[in-house]
């Protein structure tokens, strides 16, 4: 198994809504991270885990909390996020954290109404 | 901090070559890599380079790197249609270009 896996692909919430995007690899990577990326610009860092520790939190607004409850698995809760967070979200993984390349998965859509 | 700079737009016929260029303020990175991303899609790595080498081939895809002048470039030999994508330069896990809009043209 090679890829990681984003779940769901589409999500759509209210302002009021709690929601959580899963994200998960198969692939023995010991370091996963959340991206967000707006329409035509570049992934932008979030957070990073690296042996399910949190290693690296990009001064993230606290609407969003990860989670890493074991090697494979990545969540990121979602809560009281505002119309601007509507985005791309990505999650990837690297065998290491200053690892030769990065596995992205297919991202989750998120539109914040 | 590190930053990282791409030309927005590459317009080419197919058959042709591509070159993707790029360059970065810091050196410090270990690699530099080089993704694709499609409409909808995430990001796909097409390939990377160790800080320490100046060229890397694979398949129709080379990567040159020049440390001296902090120069990436991505040549893309015979590109077909299926290659019109975002192309992303990156330093690390957190520096990206604003990527280059490759069109291959028939």
């Amino acid at each position: 198994d090679t890829e990681v896996t984003q779940t769901p692909k589409h999500l759509v919430m209210g302002m009021t809504n709690k929601k959580s995007l899963k994200c998960e690899q198969h692939m023995g990577h010991r370091a996963m991270y959340w991206y967000k990326q707006k329409a035509k610009k570049p992934p932008e860092l979030m957070f990073v885990y690296s042996y399910e520790k949190l290693s690296i939190n990009e001064s993230v607004p606290s609407r969003f909390s990860p989670e890493c409850p074991n090697s494979s698995l990545l969540n990121l809760h979602l809560h009281a996020l505002q119309p601007e967070d509507s985005a791309l979200y990505l999650c990837a993984s690297s065998q290491v954290e200053q690892g030769k390349g990065y596995t992205f998965g297919s991202g989750t859509r998120l539109t914040v109404v | 901090g590190e930053d990282v700079e791409q030309s927005l737009f590459l317009s080419v016929r197919e058959g042709d070559s591509s070159v993707i260029n790029c360059t970065y303020t810091d050196s410090s990175s270990t690699y530099l890599y080089w993704y694709k991303q499609e409409p909808g899609a995430g990001l796909q790595l097409l390939t990377y380079i160790f800080s320490n080498m100046d060229m890397k081939q694979d398949q129709r895809l080379t990567v040159l790197l020049n440390k001296k002048d902090k120069h990436l470039s991505l040549r893309i030999a015979d590109t077909q249609t299926g290659d019109s994508a975002i192309y992303f330069c990156a330093a690390g896990k957190s520096t990206f270009g604003d990527g280059t809009t490759l069109t291959v043209k028939p």
